[in-house]
């Protein structure tokens, strides 16, 4: 189906674990993006890339490694989990010329 | 330090009325701003775009309007609808990396009959 995907949509892990969260879009969007959000926070940045094999700091990327090796992936691995990781995880995309950003269904992560 | 504000207070308006909600911004230069959509368990859906140099936008029951001077934009839903019962967001591009967006906490808004 076309669009942006993420997976797994749901996940417990225990701290200390190592956890890669998913994200697939069919737009050959140029630009994607990985926030997470929590209560009294809002959407904060975690990583972006502008192509492949392009990535980039956000506001909040300590713990978070990314690649991107194709265009149309642009997975998230926590290394090692912690508690304080546990939160709402959204991929998004958007195309080169156009700064609306096209977002994923989300991933509920809970770090134990 | 940078900050975006929305009102963290859900607003509660009557059917048919007018929903207006407000992003407030400190310390940036923001190149563009947009708005958001977000339902509960899903992800933000883009509702528009306003550039620096553009004074209102108008998109069906949707308008926005951005004052660079007052460092505001105002978010106007009319004849709204309990369907437009959402979270809003607003998000500032700044103008020395239009790559990356920042978001305000968002304001729920709540529409009954």
């Amino acid at each position: 189906d076309a669009g942006i995907t993420q997976s797994p949509r749901y996940k417990i892990t225990e701290t200390g674990r190592q956890v890669t969260l998913m994200c697939h879009q069919t737009w050959s969007h140029s630009y994607m993006f990985w926030y997470r959000q929590d209560l009294g926070h809002g959407l904060r940045l975690i990583y972006y890339s502008a192509a492949a094999d392009i990535t980039d700091k956000g506001e909040v990327p300590d713990g978070y490694v990314v690649s991107r090796s194709k265009t149309e992936n642009f997975p998230l691995t926590l290394e090692s989990a912690t508690r304080s990781q546990t939160s709402v995880y959204f991929c998004a995309s958007r195309d080169r010329l156009f700064y609306e950003q096209y977002f994923g269904p989300g991933t509920r992560l809970t770090v134990t | 330090s940078q900050k975006i504000e929305q009102n963290s207070e859900a607003l509660n308006i009557q059917e048919g009325k007018t929903a207006t909600l407000t992003c407030n911004y400190t310390n940036y230069s923001p190149a563009y701003l947009q708005w958001y959509r977000q339902d509960p368990g899903r992800g933000p859906v883009f509702l528009l775009l306003i550039r620096e140099n553009e004074k209102e936008k108008r998109k069906e029951r949707l308008k926005v309007t951005f004052d660079t001077t007052l460092k505001q934009s105002l978010f106007h839903i009319t004849a709204s609808q309990p369907a437009d019962s959402a979270t809003y967001l607003c998000a500032l591009g700044k103008s020395y990396n239009t790559d990356k967006l920042i978001f305000g906490t968002g304001t729920r808004l709540q529409v009954f009959p």
